[in-house]
């Protein structure tokens, strides 16, 4: 696609509940980022994957958070036992390449309320 | 402790006047930093990437400075316009490893006409 896509925009679950969200990043795109933003601040990173494998997951908050990109594209977040306090937009990103040192592409985001 | 911060107050500008937004950094040491504009309900698009040995990037209407030494990047908007409201972030990488971004949380910027 032309551009990276989030399903679904918006997710609403019962504490308790399972969710999964996911990034179809762009075509071609080694690096996928998942951030997470809450309302007045800046996205707060998750993990990062290089190709299939999870090169940096220094940022998922606990244990219930996790997220697999078996093929090296599409990217799914899974957040178990949802909690109130996980409500937030979760974004994913992607880029060409895999330094970093480059530009990377933001998805519209998902909305997350654990009601 | 490590922080980004950005103005939390918003920043109001007439039409055709410089917009300019301040990014300071406290214990980090970053190879590069990065400025987003963020629209409501929109994920953050990439506007510029200025590296440490770059005093000043520019695009546009828009200019980046770095300064390592005050820890600072300022991020101008020239002639400014009212499609220009929006919120803007800096990001950098730390030095310390790994590949997370740290974001601040951004400078809310309305222009008015």
């Amino acid at each position: 696609g032309a551009g990276v896509s989030q399903t679904p925009s918006n997710k609403v679950t019962e504490k308790g509940k399972y969710v999964e969200l996911r990034c179809d990043p762009i075509s071609g795109h080694t690096a996928l980022y998942w951030y997470r933003q809450s309302l007045g601040q800046g996205p707060e990173f998750l993990i990062y994957f290089q190709g299939t494998g999870a090169a940096d997951d220094s940022g998922l908050p606990n244990d219930r958070f996790f997220a697999v990109r078996p093929e090296g594209s599409v990217s799914t977040l899974k957040i178990q036992r949802t909690e109130r306090g996980d409500s937030a937009v979760y974004l994913c990103a992607s880029s060409l390449r895999t330094d970093g040192n480059t530009e990377a592409f933001f998805g519209q985001g998902t909305r997350l309320t654990v009601v | 402790s490590q922080k980004i911060e950005q103005n939390s107050e918003a920043l109001n500008i007439q039409e055709g006047k410089t917009a300019t937004l301040t990014c300071n950094y406290t214990n980090y040491s970053p190879a590069y930093l990065q400025w987003y504009r963020q629209d409501p309900g929109r994920g953050p698009v990439f506007l510029l990437l200025i590296r440490e040995n770059e005093k000043e990037k520019r695009k546009e209407r828009l200019k980046v400075t770095f300064d390592t030494t005050l820890k600072q990047s300022l991020f101008h908007i020239t002639a400014s316009q009212p499609a220009d409201s929006a919120t803007y972030l800096c990001a950098l990488r730390p030095d310390t490893g790994g590949f997370k971004t740290i974001f601040g949380a951004g400078t809310r910027l309305f222009v008015k006409a």
